[in-house]
């Protein structure tokens, strides 16, 4: 069984640029998650899918981070205009329920580094 | 909110012997899951065990197992016969038994730097 697969793996921009992270979760997953792990510190979930629909999004920095699961498989994230707080590793979770109470299966994650 | 500590930033340990990894969470609800994940070098994070808490008895995955004290919340994870392999980061980590939308979420530790030394 194919794991969930992230791209790119590694990422380097200046600040005030735009850029986009793939995801694509574990086949017949309903629930994807995308996770911040800053340096030194555990994962914080972002954004929270079902299907193609928002669970939760409570931490997701509106302004100017943006995610989009449009046929309820693959995702994007996206930052627009990036902050050098931005600088983290993105993770790529998938879980097989639609409520998401079953082990999350993480991808191997995007490194970002924001100049 | 819930939360979940790591107060041990490092840890190391001689190849063959046994370590123990600490973890403390604060929540108010009852009904909970509990993990640890393994995370090595510039690799995905995996799971490494998992305690639903309303079980009593503690989890076991071959050299891993925890001590889960839920009047504590303390949840421990003790690495036997350590191995080469098994150094990573390891993370302690919470999630809510609710089905309500946004419950399911993982609230992570810090994190744990485990060296194996040979």
């Amino acid at each position: 069984e194919a794991g969930v697969a992230q791209s790119p793996r590694y990422k380097i921009i200046e600040k005030r640029q735009s850029v986009a992270f793939w995801c694509n979760p574990i086949s017949g997953h309903a629930t994807l998650y995308w996770y911040q792990q800053i340096l030194g510190q555990g994962p914080k979930l972002l954004i929270q899918f079902q299907n193609n629909g928002v669970v939760d999004d409570s931490q997701l920095p509106k302004d100017r981070f943006s995610a989009e699961r449009l046929k309820g498989v693959d995702s994007t994230l996206k930052i627009q205009p990036a902050k050098l707080e931005d600088s983290a590793v993105y993770l790529c979770a998938s879980s097989f329920l639609a409520g998401g109470t079953d082990t999350q299966y993480f991808g191997p994650g995007t490194r970002l580094t924001v100049l | 909110a819930q939360t979940v500590t790591q107060s041990q930033p490092e840890m190391s340990v001689q190849e063959a012997e046994t370590v123990t990894l600490s973890c403390t969470y604060d929540t108010s609800e009852s009904d909970y899951y509990l993990f640890w994940y393994k995370q090595p070098p510039s690799r995905q994070m995996i799971l490494v065990i998992r305690q639903e808490a309303y079980k009593q008895q503690n989890a076991t995955e071959n050299r891993f197992s925890v001590n889960f004290q839920k009047a504590a919340k303390s949840f421990s994870l003790k690495i036997s016969d350590s191995q080469l392999g098994d150094a990573a980061m390891y993370f302690c980590a919470y999630r809510s038994a609710g089905r309500i939308q946004g419950a399911q979420k993982l609230v992570f530790g810090q994190g744990t730097r485990l060296t194996i030394n040979p």
